[in-house]
């Protein structure tokens, strides 16, 4: 059962226009929410974060929005650039049933900015 | 600052063959992770370790082993590799923020 979903495999869009990655979960204990942007042959990189108790956090060009009842959350990029290229995972973090903090992460966007 | 250090970056192995994988980080994070990176199914944790010492399962344990001997090294071992572990293997740590440092890889292949 696939706690963080993004359904959207891929997403080619415009330079210049806005990109909207989105991601769903299920687990409602969920209480931090992550994106990270990997490039091809590279460790994954944190992007930006948002807490459960906002609705939203930016950083220049990024931002994200949670919506908690609906469970979900989305990653704005505009302008969106051609290096902006890359596989974007939502990430959640939850207690384990060991107690500890763990994060579950999506399967992954891959969005190709089109110059 | 090299942040999280893996290695090998690549490595084809016969299968049955034992096997491994090196994670090294420097900034004294206490939780480290193994996550691998399969088409389709995203990064999924395999063993991580809060604080040395200590370890614990992840989603898809079965056929690896960790150890955390110190706050630096955290190894991955396949005992006996299959097919079925080729893959792009991640090691991270996070510090109190819970935010995860990724090294860059190991791709294994095993055939």
């Amino acid at each position: 059962d696939q706690q963080v979903k993004q359904n959207s495999p891929s997403l080619s869009v415009q330079e210049g226009r806005i990109s909207i990655l989105n991601c769903d979960y299920t687990n409602s204990m969920f209480d931090y929410f992550l994106w990270y942007k990997k490039y091809p042959a590279e460790g994954p990189t944190f992007l930006i974060s948002i807490s459960s108790i906002k609705d939203k956090n930016e950083d220049g060009r990024f931002t994200v929005f949670l919506n908690k009842s609906a469970k979900h959350l989305s990653l704005h990029i505009v302008p969106s650039q051609p290096g902006d290229s890359a596989v974007y995972f939502c990430a959640a973090r939850g207690l384990s049933g060991a107690g500890s903090y763990q994060l579950t992460f999506g399967k992954g966007t891959k969005l190709s900015v089109i110059p | 600052i090299a942040g999280i250090t893996q290695a090998p970056t690549s490595q084809i192995l016969a299968a049955g063959r034992r096997m491994t994988l090196r994670c090294t980080q420097d900034m004294r994070h206490n939780a480290m992770y193994w996550y691998r990176q399969d088409l389709g199914l995203g990064l999924r944790l395999i063993h991580y370790s809060n604080t040395a010492g200590t370890t614990g399962k992840g989603e898809v344990p079965d056929g690896y082993s960790v150890s955390r001997a110190n706050t630096d090294d955290f190894p991955l071992t396949l005992a006996s590799a299959v097919p079925s572990q080729t893959s792009v293997y991640f090691c991270a740590s996070s510090d109190s923020s819970q935010r995860a440092f990724f090294g860059q890889g190991t791709r294994l292949t095993v055939v």
